[in-house]
């Protein structure tokens, strides 16, 4: 099983619509990031949270929240998708016991907005 | 403004060759730089971590070198195979970032037999 899923792993949407990509981890890690990913720009972060009561805007955050259930889970919405948030998003998580710590990502969601 | 640059076109090499990767970053001071592996359709995996007090690392046939002075990271692949073929992208966290990646669009790696 992997460490870190996501759900949905597609999605097809309207503008205008509510949505929520989920990430669940198995890793006993504090730390829980949300990136998206478009073509020739690389990962941007859109949020992260380094435990359940600390939650951060990233670099893209407009249009965006989140919600951190437990420590295990972090969700990211949309509360009104837009076709310009169609991108392929990943939730990765990390180790806070040090610094240096390599991030661990989910396999991804792809979300079309029509 | 803050730039980390990855070579766009693809690399193309023969199977055995050594395939070498560069990273280019612009005003940031990175106390770290993390190398990952993206195949089509997957989460990036983590490869290899380099501090800015570190010249070279290795790991089996991955060599990275990170050069403060010159603002650049080299990812190397010796004897490279087939199943190298992916997408590289490079990573910095600047110095007190607690742990925030700033990551390169990354590198296409094309190994033909």
């Amino acid at each position: 099983d992997a460490d870190v899923t996501q759900t949905p792993r597609n999605r097809i949407t309207k503008t205008g619509k509510r949505i929520m990509l989920e990430c669940s981890q198995t890793k006993g890690h504090d730390r829980m990031y949300w990136y998206r990913q478009d073509p020739g720009l690389g990962l941007r972060l859109i949020y992260y949270s380094f435990d359940v009561k600390d939650i951060n805007k990233g670099e893209i955050s407009d249009g965006y929240s989140v919600s951190r259930q437990a420590q295990a889970k972090f969700s990211l919405s949309l509360e009104s998708a837009i076709p310009n948030q169609t991108a392929l998003y990943f939730c990765a998580t990390s180790d806070s016991g040090r610094s240096n710590q390599p991030q661990h990502f989910g396999d991804g969601t792809r979300l079309s907005i029509l | 403004s803050q730039k980390i640059e990855q070579n766009s076109e693809a690399l193309n090499i023969q199977e055995g060759k050594t395939a070498t990767l560069t990273c280019n970053y612009t005003n940031y001071s990175p106390a770290y730089l993390q190398w990952y592996r993206q195949d089509p359709g997957r989460g990036p995996v983590f490869l290899l971590l380099i501090r800015e007090n570190e010249k070279e690392k290795r790991k089996e046939r991955l060599k990275v070198t990170f050069d403060t002075t010159l603002k650049q990271s080299l990812f190397h692949i010796t004897a490279s195979q087939p199943a190298d073929s992916a997408t590289y992208l490079c990573a910095l966290e600047v110095s007190g970032g607690y742990n925030k990646l700033i990551f390169g669009a990354g590198t296409r790696l094309a190994v033909h037999p």
